[in-house]
């Protein structure tokens, strides 16, 4: 079946940092999602992507639809305390009109720094 | 609008027992589904709906019932519990064929089976 590779695995950040984390498949996906889950919490839509190439911002987060298709990048802009949580992609591929069901990468754990 | 709801929020069984998990949502979305999330796994999708007495198997379906006889709710039987369903389940609802195809999620259930 299809899979999302999504990397790095976790991180930390120290306050004031950039991050980037990415999500990349074999298969091309036509609707890329991103996806931030706190502790104890259900994941929380942050952004969504329909176009290859396209950019889009929301706040300091800013994804990118890669141009292949087959890939989505995620970038935090000087990270705060809490930006911490699990980051999920989710990719979701064309089945001729119907709605296909989004394969999710197994996420990015953002931890603080010691 | 409360968005997604699951209850309940916490859940012990008994290897053997039945329950069922309850989720409603009131944005009047076509697309229901569960799924399951365990360390290290990601989401994995359980069963999904497309609307009113619509069902389908996901990822894994095994030892899992569902049904949709409104729009609003979609419940997911256990139907004989056991130690390798513990693990912590999310409705999610989205608006379905026409897009826009964001999933929102519930809070979820978390459920241990001893």
């Amino acid at each position: 079946g299809q899979q999302l590779n999504q990397s790095p695995q976790s991180m930390f950040i120290q306050e004031g940092e950039d991050v980037s984390m990415n999500c990349t498949s074999s298969s091309i996906f036509n609707t890329w999602l991103w996806y931030k889950q706190d502790p104890g919490e259900g994941p929380v839509l942050l952004i969504a992507l329909y176009k290859a190439g396209e950019l889009t911002s929301n706040g300091r987060l800013t994804a990118q639809f890669g141009i292949t298709r087959k890939d989505s990048f995620l970038n935090i802009s000087a990270s705060i305390p809490s930006d911490v949580g699990i980051y999920f992609c989710a990719g979701l591929a064309d089945y001729g009109g119907s709605q296909g069901n989004l394969i999710f990468g197994k996420g990015t754990k953002l931890s603080v720094k010691p | 609008n409360a968005g997604v709801t699951q209850t309940p929020k916490f859940q012990v069984l008994k290897t053997g027992q039945s329950m069922t998990l309850q989720c409603a949502q009131d944005m009047n979305h076509e697309y229901m589904s569960w799924y399951r999330q365990d360390p290290g796994m990601g989401l994995r999708l359980i069963h999904y709906s497309v609307g009113a007495g619509i069902t389908d198997q996901g990822e894994v379906p095994n030892g899992y019932n569902v049904s949709r006889s409104t729009t609003e709710d979609f419940p997911l039987r256990l139907l004989s519990a056991a130690p390798s369903q513990t693990s912590v389940y999310f409705c999610a609802s989205s608006y379905g064929f026409a897009g826009p195809y964001e999933q929102y999620f519930g809070p979820g259930t978390r459920l241990t089976v001893t």
